[in-house]
C-alpha cells in the first residue's frame, strides 16, 4: 500500500543554516505530495505542493521537488529563521484524491 | 473567513465515558474529513463525509466510532465508551469540493484516563 517515510526529528539548526528534510513514498500511479507545517498550539497549515513528475513547489522560502526516480519530495529552504520551528509533515493523496497519506512528522527547532 | 473550528482543544474522559468532538467546517465547504493521530506516528484517515452522508469510512473503526455531518450544524465524532487506546489528537479538514488536501482544524487531544 501506499506510505510516507520522514526523517526522524527533532532536528535542531542555527538561524541562517540550511535546511533539508527527507521525505520518501511508496505509491502506485502517480500520487499529489504536499507538505504541511503545524505551528505550536496551531492547526496544519499547506505548506506546499506538486502534482507532477519533476513539479516545484515552493512557498515562504520553503521548496520541495516532486522526484518520481528517487521517489522522493525532500523539503528544503537556504536560511532558517527561528520563526520556522515547528513540526512539518510530508504526506500524499492516493487514487481516490482524498484521502492523504501521513508522514510521521519532523520536528524542526531553530535556535537563534 | 474563520478556518476551521474545533472544539474542545482538549479533552479528558475516564474509561467507558463517550467522547464527542465537534468540528465546523470553513464557511462554503460541504466536505468534511477527520485523521486520527496517535503519539509519535503520523494521521490516519478516517472518514469523509459530505452534507448528510458519509462518503467514506474505510478508516474509522467498526464498534464503538460514528460521525455525522448534519444539515445543519457542525459535524460530530463520537466515541462510545472510550479506552485508553483512544487517547490521540483527532484533526478535521474542510474543502468545498472532495479533494482532502484542505484546511485543517487545530485539532481536538483526548485524553482517556
Amino acid at each position: 500500500g501506499n506510505s510516507v517515510t520522514q526523517m526522524e526529528g527533532p532536528v535542531t539548526l542555527s538561524e541562517e543554516a540550511f535546511l533539508t528534510i527527507n521525505c520518501t513514498y511508496t505509491a502506485t500511479g502517480y500520487p499529489s505530495l504536499f507538505w504541511y507545517v503545524q505551528y505550536p498550539g496551531e492547526g496544519l497549515q499547506l505548506l506546499l505542493k506538486a502534482t507532477k513528475a519533476d513539479d516545484k513547489g515552493s512557498n515562504k522560502g520553503f521548496e520541495a521537488t516532486y522526484r518520481k526516480e528517487t521517489t522522493s519530495f525532500h523539503l528544503e529552504k537556504g536560511s532558517v529563521q527561528v520563526s520556522d520551528s515547528a513540526v512539518y509533515f510530508c504526506a500524499l493523496s492516493d487514487q481516490s484524491n482524498y484521502q492523504l497519506i501521513w508522514g510521521a512528522g519532523t520536528k524542526l527547532i531553530i535556535k537563534p | 473567513n474563520a478556518g476551521v473550528m474545533q472544539n474542545p482543544r482538549h479533552l479528558v474522559r475516564r474509561r467507558g465515558q463517550e467522547a464527542r468532538l465537534r468540528c465546523s467546517p470553513m464557511k462554503g465547504h460541504s466536505h468534511v474529513y477527520w485523521y486520527r493521530q496517535l503519539p509519535e506516528e503520523g494521521l490516519k484517515f478516517m472518514v469523509y463525509l459530505q452534507k448528510e452522508n458519509i462518503i467514506d469510512e474505510s478508516g474509522m473503526p467498526k464498534e464503538r466510532f460514528s460521525a455525522e455531518f448534519p444539515k445543519e450544524g457542525p459535524s460530530i465524532l463520537r466515541i462510545q465508551q472510550v479506552v485508553r487506546g483512544d487517547s490521540a489528537a483527532y484533526f478535521c479538514a474542510s474543502s468545498p469540493s472532495g479533494t482532502g488536501s484542505g484546511s485543517f482544524g487545530s485539532g481536538t487531544r483526548l485524553t482517556v484516563v
